[in-house]
């Protein structure tokens, strides 16, 4: 199995609701990431956990808070968003270690619009 | 900053060859990864290059010079579903091994 699953697919919410984003791996990657991608931009890294411990926090506000309930589970819990906030929200997933983090593999994103 | 340059935009014929550059700064280089992105989609991942010289997969082939901080991707037999947008990707040792992104080339095919 080398798929990466999220839900949901589109997310429409306003800047008041509160929203959770879910990822889950069944390849027995040990590390997950939370990627923020604007139209005809890369991806921008958010959130990385290594072995199920946040390791990278790219300097994210706190309206948007990563979870990682087990190995294999990947949420982004959201909360008071601005409009500017709205994009495709990726999870990937990779072995860990050095020179295993580059290859990754990506969900199908979440596209969030924030209204 | 570590930039990584790859040109805006390509366009190819079907069924001809296409090179897309990749530049980097070569201090801390770790490896080199190409990803491919249809629109509106995730990025899929293409090649891995650590090491001087060519690794091939089928239609496409990475290469990559570490002294001279450059790569490219190279894809023959271009067909019309290779049309995509071309992630050139680098890790590097002060970066935590993080992937660092170029902005991406976008590369049309036409019949």
């Amino acid at each position: 199995d080398t798929e990466v699953t999220q839900t949901p697919k589109h997310l429409v919410m306003g800047m008041t609701n509160k929203k959770s984003l879910k990822c889950e791996q069944h390849m027995g990657h040990r590390a997950m990431y939370w990627y923020k991608q604007k139209a005809k931009k890369p991806p921008e890294l958010m959130f990385v956990y290594s072995y199920e411990k946040l390791s990278i926090n790219e300097s994210v506000p706190s309206r948007f808070s990563p979870e990682c309930p087990n190995s294999s589970l990947l949420n982004l819990h959201l909360h008071a968003l601005q409009p500017e906030d709205s994009a495709l929200y990726l999870c990937a997933s990779s072995q860990a270690g050095d020179r295993a983090v580059g290859e990754q593999y990506f969900g199908p994103g979440t596209r969030l619009t924030v209204t | 900053g570590q930039n990584i340059d790859q040109p805006t935009e390509m366009t190819a014929t079907e069924g001809a060859i296409v090179q897309i550059n990749c530049t980097y700064q070569t201090s801390g280089f770790n490896g080199l990864f190409w990803y491919q992105q249809h629109a509106g989609e995730a990025p899929t991942f293409l090649s891995y290059n650590v090491l001087d010289g060519l690794e091939e997969k089928g239609r496409f082939s990475s290469f990559l010079s570490r002294s001279k901080g450059y790569s490219y991707l190279l894809l023959k037999e271009l067909q019309m579903k290779d049309s995509a947008s071309y992630l050139c990707a680098v890790t590097f040792m002060d970066s935590n091994y993080q992937l660092i992104w170029g902005a991406g080339t976008k590369l049309i095919i036409k019949p």
